[in-house]
């Protein structure tokens, strides 16, 4: 079964630091790799998909990239709003998601 | 524009089932799947199931099998999910999402406000 490992699992960071989130696989996934911000009390909210393709409307401060069985998401800037946690998909599963807080 | 709306909060003793129901409005309900997610509390995501409303046919997650039912009715544009045997582990927000596809790429593209299922003696 694929597993999909996030790490670091939590983050503190500063307004207008730059964070990277890994998310392993433990198989090939090409890059059929989606990532998701989810804020306290909210659904989930789609940011990329195919690894580093950025949704309507997000904001180009978000980016992915990767392929096969490594993939990075990162905020270039870190703006207020950022404070969340993120998840990385595969169609069916998810990582166990990276909780970013405030320094 | 493409919303999701789904029922409300319920609260269920052990054993018992609870249906869910999601309406789709915004879009032709028959071209996208719409799947279910579970997130316990302080916990991850959990992908449930998958329906596709057009042909009623559906996937489910090996954990949940002979648990949970997911059906629609096409007349309303609203999918349910059934869960039955509740246990406390239960206790979660379950959403339904839409499924989005680009180029063979599959995601979630909208979310239904989700429901707070609590199982409970």
């Amino acid at each position: 079964d694929l597993q999909l490992t996030q790490s670091p699992s939590f983050l503190s960071a500063s307004v207008g630091d730059r964070v990277t989130i890994t998310c392993r696989a433990n198989q090939g996934i090409s890059n059929y790799l989606a990532w998701y911000q989810q804020k306290p009390g909210r659904a989930p909210k789609l940011l990329i998909y195919a690894a580093s393709t950025l949704q309507s409307g997000v904001p180009s401060r978000f980016s992915g990239s990767g392929s096969g069985t490594e993939f990075t998401f990162t905020i270039s800037s870190l703006q207020p709003e950022d404070f969340a946690t993120y998840y990385c998909q595969q169609l069916t599963t998810f990582g166990q998601g990276t909780r970013l807080e405030i320094k | 524009q493409v919303q999701l709306v789904q029922s409300g909060a319920e609260v269920k003793k052990p054993g018992a089932s609870v249906k869910v129901s999601c309406k789709a409005s915004g879009y032709t309900v028959t071209d996208y799947y719409i799947h279910w997610v579970r997130q316990a509390p302080g916990q991850g995501l959990e992908w449930m199931g998958v329906i596709n409303p057009s042909a009623g046919s559906t996937i489910y997650a090996k954990k949940l099998q002979g648990r949970v039912t997911m059906t629609r009715d096409t007349s309303t544009t609203t999918v349910y999910m059934e869960l039955s045997s509740l246990r406390s582990e239960d206790t979660a927000l379950y959403y339904c999402a839409r499924g989005g596809s680009v180029g063979g790429h599959r995601f979630f593209d909208y979310w239904g406000q989700g429901t707070l299922v609590t199982v409970s003696s």
